[in-house]
């Protein structure tokens, strides 16, 4: 099982700043099949970014993800007020398909 | 527009056997694997099972393997979950959510609430 792990768990930021998110994998992702999702509080997880770094549909081009093997980093540049959330980290190349732990981003 | 709506959670006594549903429409479901995933009220998100587009296939996280069955009926556009033997610890929101082969996640259910209590 690949074991996820992201850092850090909570970032306290102002708007407009920009929050780096990390997830380090236990093991290399296959295919840099990696993905993040954000979730607001009573709101289902919504798919950001896939593949490491491809946006998912409707996405602004403030997210961003990169890394590849056991590395990846989401961005989220120019933060707004309404980026405060729970940010999940996923890998979905091998199984089981894990999760990290959530990092949660809060503004100021 | 691509729905998933969960159904069949409530409050059920520990050792008990729900069975929660999926059902989908909005896409063509027979070309999607279907994923439940899991989250404590307050918690993180935790993956618990998968079936192929076919039904043929499943896996398990190892938390609910021999506990937990997937399948579906294609027919119907509805995926199921048989939870047996269930304890406090699978009190969660259960959400199924659509995958496509060598795709993430993309689209969530609403989720079920199931809580184990006596």
């Amino acid at each position: 099982e690949i074991v996820l792990t992201q850092s850090p768990g909570t970032l306290s930021l102002s708007p407009g700043e920009r929050a780096t998110l990390s997830c380090r994998a236990s093991q290399s992702v296959v295919k840099n099949f990696l993905a993040w999702y954000q979730q607001k509080p009573g709101q289902t997880p919504r798919l950001l970014i896939y593949g490491a770094s491809t946006r998912a549909t409707g996405i602004p081009d403030r997210f961003s993800g990169s890394g590849s093997g056991t590395d990846f980093t989401l961005s989220i540049s120019r933060l707004e007020p309404e980026d405060s959330a729970v940010y999940y980290c996923q890998q979905y190349g091998s199984s089981p398909l894990t999760f990290g732990e959530g990092a949660k981003v809060e503004i100021k | 527009e691509v729905q998933l709506v969960e159904s069949g959670g409530g409050l059920v006594q520990p050792g008990g056997s729900p069975r929660l549903s999926c059902a989908a429409s909005g896409f063509t479901f027979n070309n999607y694997w279907i994923n439940w995933v899991r989250q404590v009220p307050g918690k993180g998100l935790a993956w618990v099972s998968r079936i192929d587009p076919g039904g043929i296939s499943t896996i398990y996280a190892d938390s609910v393997k021999g506990r937990f069955t997937v399948s579906r009926d294609n027919a119907k556009n509805t995926v199921y979950l048989q939870m047996n033997s269930l304890g406090a610890e699978d009190t969660a929101v259960y959400f199924c959510v659509r995958q496509a082969r060598d795709e993430p996640l993309d689209y969530w259910g609403q989720g079920t609430l199931v809580t184990v209590s006596s």
